[in-house]
């Protein structure tokens, strides 16, 4: 069965602090897809990064970066010089092929990122 | 506004009563998935539409959970005789058929049952 798991329940920061938000994760599947959502205070869920698992080219968005490690089985993700309006619960997660040709998303707990000024 | 919309944004109901959730996908999406998240937790699974046809169903989408994708394009999911533990915020994501299948989440209905 897929699992991914977010060790990290809350982290609190201090605005321009770099954070890393950890994420590992356990599948059989030799080709799958990795995630990152963002959850505000609003509560709609917001996109952020997809990796496929043939690609483990570290990945960097502006403040965003994201390291993939496939022998480790983990994809964290790391804000450099975090600001308040980071604050949120951010989510990784993981897809599993399903009937069709969907992928169902397996998510973790998710870690509550609050950065204080 | 192109996004994933779903109505109501909130409903309260008493235990037993049914009610009933409303998705809109983007328009020229044809997947389109439900899930539940519970206060702490993250999204669980609950259904997924290609088009009109359910394909998948979890195991937590109990009898008395029914959705429906009528023409391929909203869809609803229903509750009947709600128990507290239904209690939830109902998300509705939509994606393309490519290789990529990104989700785009809607903004949720949260669910009270007192």
């Amino acid at each position: 069965a897929q699992k991914v798991t977010q060790a990290q329940t809350e982290i609190s920061v201090v605005e321009k602090e770099d954070v890393t938000l950890d994420c590992v994760y356990e599948t059989r599947d030799t080709t799958y897809y990795l995630f990152w959502y963002k959850q505000p205070p609003s509560g709609e869920l917001v996109f952020l990064i997809r990796r496929n698992s043939f690609d483990e080219q570290n990945e960097i968005s502006g403040r965003y970066s994201w390291n993939f490690q496939k022998s480790t089985s983990s994809f964290n993700f790391t804000i450099t010089a975090s600001q308040v309006v980071d604050s949120a619960v951010y989510f990784c997660a993981l897809s599993e092929a399903i009937t069709g040709g969907g992928n169902k998303l397996t998510f973790g707990t998710g870690t509550q990122l609050k950065v204080e000024l | 506004d192109t996004g994933v919309s779903q109505n109501p944004r909130h409903k309260i109901t008493k235990r037993g009563q049914n009610v009933t959730f409303r998705c809109d996908p983007i328009s020229e999406h044809n997947r389109l998935y439900w899930y539940r998240q519970t206060l702490g937790q993250g999204p669980e699974f609950l259904t997924y539409f290609q088009n009109e046809a359910q394909l998948e169903k979890s195991r937590l989408l109990s009898d008395r959970f029914s959705a429906e994708r009528p023409k391929g394009s909203f869809s609803t999911l229903e509750i009947q005789r709600t128990e507290q533990g239904d209690s939830a915020m109902y998300l509705c994501a939509s994606s393309l058929v490519m290789i990529y299948n990104e989700q785009f989440f809607g903004p949720g209905t949260r669910l009270t049952v007192l």
